[in-house]
């Protein structure tokens, strides 16, 4: 069974600062990863997706891959209000056929 | 193009009904899974469906079942429902599947209240 471990937060961070997310994994096998974000009272939504080791920007948004240390971190520049949401991980199985999500870490920007 | 449209949007039921709830993909998706997320906690893997086939269970009881239908709608059914059920459902829909590559596309969501 894989496992995809976050911080619940809430993570609390001023407007216009880098919000850091983590998430580990436990299967060395991985080989893609996922981050939704979902705000409350919705559904989840495909923020970014990330393959390789390093980093993987677009626009305020990076993802960053080591496999070798079995994490995954988002990075948010420029926070903004609007980015205050649960970032969740996500990990699909070698099959292809399901997702195992972490349990998301909250982020709080305040203006 | 229409999203993934999930009905109903509320349920309440009570304890020992059964609940069936329903899911239409993006056009074009053949794939459709079925998530629950407990407040507060990840979505889980309930089942994913291809084809019209089961491709993937996840660690669920009988109680719940699904089918997809030919024109790649679903049904997810549960039984005997508990407290516990108490959740909110999500129907996803991808373009392909087994290629690691996945993009899950989600509804809004069946929230289910069990009293």
């Amino acid at each position: 069974q894989k496992e995809v471990e976050q911080n619940s937060g809430p993570l609390s961070v001023p407007e216009g600062a880098i919000a850091s997310l983590n998430c580990t994994y436990s299967d060395r096998g991985s080989q893609s990863f996922f981050w939704y974000r979902q705000y409350s009272g919705k559904s989840p939504e495909l923020i970014m997706s990330i393959y390789s080791n390093g980093d993987k920007e677009d626009g305020r948004f990076t993802a960053q891959l080591n496999k070798a240390s079995q994490y995954v971190s988002l990075l948010i520049r420029d926070s903004q209000p609007s980015d205050s949401a649960t970032y969740l991980c996500a990990v699909p199985n070698n099959a292809g056929n399901m997702l195992t999500f972490g349990g998301g870490t909250r982020l709080m920007v305040k203006p | 193009d229409a999203g993934v449209t999930q009905s109903p949007t509320h349920l309440i039921k009570t304890r020992g009904q059964h609940v069936t709830l329903r899911c239409s993909p993006i056009s074009g998706h053949k794939s459709v899974s079925w998530y629950q997320q407990v407040l507060g906690q990840g979505p889980q893997f309930i089942f994913q469906y291809y084809e019209k086939e089961e491709r993937g269970r996840g660690n669920f009881p009988d109680r719940f079942s699904a089918r997809q239908f030919p024109n790649y709608s679903s049904e997810l059914n549960v039984n005997a429902l508990l407290l516990g059920d108490s959740a909110l459902y999500l129907c996803a829909s991808s373009l392909v599947i087994g290629t690691g590559d996945e993009k899950l596309f989600f509804g809004s969501g069946t929230q289910l209240s069990v009293l």
